[in-house]
């Protein structure tokens, strides 16, 4: 079985500070990992992807995230915060590459940035 | 660019009707979901499909059902609606392969009342 944790269902930054938002997963078998963005009243919109390849993956609007097997981790960062970026993200977990295979999401965090 | 198309943005029924969620995608992709979100819980999955007129059960079917007639083309229904599936409807599509990212709609906000 797979799952996703979100530490922090809300976190607070300022305009200009770094984002860390923290995921942690569990899977028996290496993962694909997905974080997405969901802006107000919109569906989720994918981020990144971590697919075997590359452990530092490069997403949109600056992110990026690290996968490290050894702490079954895969936080997202973004060295500088724009007021754009206020939005909920979701982490994600894909245990198999086979067509019936689902994703586990995280249950969330919030991103408020201040100016 | 993919697209997934929900029919409606927002939707308000009564206890006890039949409720139909449409959901069309432009990508020709084998696998259909359909999630519903609610605050604190994240996306949990209803029912998906793999393929035309196949379907399996998500996290959370009861009271629910699906119909794929087409490749493009995923409904969920609501048997009998009740006012605990009052939610964000979300459905999403994906080709045949797990490592590959799934594409969402921009959601169904259902209300019963």
């Amino acid at each position: 079985a797979q799952s996703v944790t979100q530490l922090g269902s809300h976190v607070s930054v300022s305009e200009g500070a770094l984002v860390l938002l923290r995921c942690n997963y569990s899977s028996s078998v290496p993962p694909y990992l997905f974080w997405y963005v969901q802006y107000p009243n919109q569906g989720l919109q994918l981020l990144l992807k971590y697919t075997s390849a590359a452990t530092l993956v490069k997403g949109i609007n600056g992110f990026e995230a690290e996968f490290k097997k050894s702490e079954t981790s895969f936080h997202l960062t973004k060295p500088s915060a724009h007021m754009s970026d206020a939005a909920e993200y979701f982490c994600a977990v894909s245990a198999t590459n086979s067509g019936y295979s689902t994703l586990t999401f995280g249950k969330g965090t919030m991103l408020l940035v201040s100016p | 660019d993919v697209k997934v198309t929900q029919s409606s943005r927002y939707l308000v029924k009564r206890t006890g009707e039949k409720v139909f969620l449409e959901c069309v995608q432009d990508m020709d992709h084998e696998n259909m979901f359909w999630y519903r979100q609610d605050p604190g819980l994240g996306l949990r999955l209803i029912y998906f499909s793999y393929d035309v007129k196949m379907k399996e059960k998500g996290d959370i079917p009861e009271g629910y059902s699906v119909s794929r007639e087409k490749k493009e083309r995923f409904s969920l229904i609501l048997e009998s609606a009740s006012t605990n599936q009052t939610s964000m409807y979300l459905c999403a599509s994906r080709t045949g392969q797990g490592r590959q990212p799934q594409h969402f709609g921009d959601g169904t906000r259902l209300s019963i009342l």
